[in-house]
Order: structure tokens, then C-alpha cells, then sequence
């Protein structure tokens, strides 16, 4: 069970998009619409930000939306602001009851 | 409201043992599982197993398949989470977290600093 793979880093000027994608297998991503998506300040706690590939929980803004096709997830953050720059990390339900987290995207807000 | 309130830092010798508590408030505690997730320093997040609160099973992924034991006190609302055989490698951030019931970790604990040290 292999870490999903992400991308080092992203950035985007304030008002513009990012998105960050998230690579795992058939056995993982592929198989089961139960990716989720955490934002990850340092020295806090990770925040849920998207579930079951696309939901928003409660109170999450609407400028973060999920996808995925094939292996890959994708979360995307519009209209950047300053308070989104973060760690991201994807999460995916891995059958038989396990799961397994992304390699960790940092955002940063130019 | 949901809260998840865990034990204070630890330091261990290698070859130690460390138990980790995580105290659920907020929500019926048998209801929802509990996750244990760790940050080592400048890596990423890594999933550690999880507990059906209602009836004791866990899961553990092989990497942490026995070192690792996750357990829980239902009259407590407390989950436990024990790691032996401890090296630097697991100098970390560890922390507990709620299943959402959706297949995601809908709250956190606000984390819990091992240090592994001689």
C-alpha cells in the first residue's frame, strides 16, 4: 500500500486558481468514489475539505471542489486567498478497510 | 460540538513503548469510528488503523501490523493508542481522529508530539 502520489508544491496569485492532483491505483482511487481532501496548517490540526470525491462538509467555502477520473483526484482552489496557503493532503479508502494519504501538496498564495 | 482532546507530549528511549488517549465529547461515542494518523517531521500524513468503537475491531495497515494497537474505553469515551518497539524513525505528530461515516476523518484531535530520543 503505496503513499497517492502529489505534487511537491503548487502557487497562484491571489484571485486565481490552483489545483493539485492526486495519482493512486485501481486498487485504491481508481476503485472507490471515497477520496477526501485535508487542509493542513502547521501546528494545528488537519481540516476535512472535500469528501467522497466532491462534497463540501459544512462551512468549507465553495471555492474548493473535488473530481476524479480514472486513478487521479483533483482538488481545486479558486479565487485564491491568503488564508489557503497550506499543506493539502488526499486521502483514499483503500478496500478491506484501509486507507492510505497523499505524499502532500504545500500551496502557496504568491 | 465534536471534540477530540488528546494526551500531552511524550519522550521515550528507543525500544519503548508509548500510549497515546484520545477523549471524545460532543457525540455519542460507540457511533463513529476512530482513526490514528501520524506526521513525522517534514513528511507526510500516514494513516495508522482504526477502531469500531462499537464492538473493538481495528484495522491496521502492514507497515504498523504488530507494533501498533489501538483500543478503546466506551465508559470513557477514550481511544488508546499504543506504539512498541519505538526507533527516531517514529518521532512524530500523532493524532486521533473521528470517521465521518462518508469514508473521511471529519474531526481531529489537536495532536500529541513523540519524541524518540537516547
Amino acid at each position: 500500500q503505496s503513499a497517492l502520489t502529489q505534487p511537491p508544491s503548487a502557487s497562484g496569485s491571489p484571485g486565481q486558481s490552483v489545483t493539485i492532483s492526486c495519482t493512486g491505483t485501481s486498487s485504491d482511487v481508481g476503485a472507490y468514489n471515497y477520496v477526501s481532501w485535508y487542509q493542513h496548517h502547521p501546528g494545528k490540526a488537519p481540516k476535512l475539505m472535500i469528501y467522497e470525491v466532491a462534497k463540501r462538509p459544512s462551512g468549507v467555502p465553495d471555492r474548493f471542489s473535488g473530481s476524479k477520473s480514472g486513478n487521479t483526484a483533483s482538488l481545486t482552489v479558486s479565487g485564491l486567498q491568503a488564508e489557503d496557503e497550506a499543506d493539502y493532503y488526499c486521502c483514499s479508502y483503500a478496500g478491506t478497510s484501509l486507507y492510505v494519504f497523499g505524499t502532500g501538496t504545500r500551496v502557496s498564495v504568491l | 460540538q465534536v471534540h477530540l482532546v488528546q494526551s500531552g507530549a511524550e519522550v521515550r528511549q528507543p525500544g519503548a513503548s508509548v500510549r497515546i488517549s484520545c477523549k471524545a465529547s460532543g457525540y455519542h461515542f460507540t457511533n463513529y469510528a476512530v482513526h490514528w494518523v501520524r506526521q513525522a517531521p517534514g513528511q507526510s500524513l500516514e494513516w495508522m488503523g482504526w477502531i469500531y468503537t462499537g464492538n473493538g475491531n481495528t484495522k491496521y495497515p502492514q507497515t504498523f501490523q504488530g507494533r501498533v494497537t489501538i483500543t478503546s474505553d466506551s465508559t470513557a469515551s477514550t481511544a488508546y493508542m499504543e506504539l512498541a518497539g519505538l526507533t527516531s524513525e517514529d518521532t512524530a505528530v500523532y493524532y486521533c481522529a473521528r470517521d465521518g461515516d462518508d469514508y473521511n476523518l471529519d474531526y481531529w484531535g489537536q495532536g500529541t508530539l513523540v519524541a524518540v530520543s537516547s
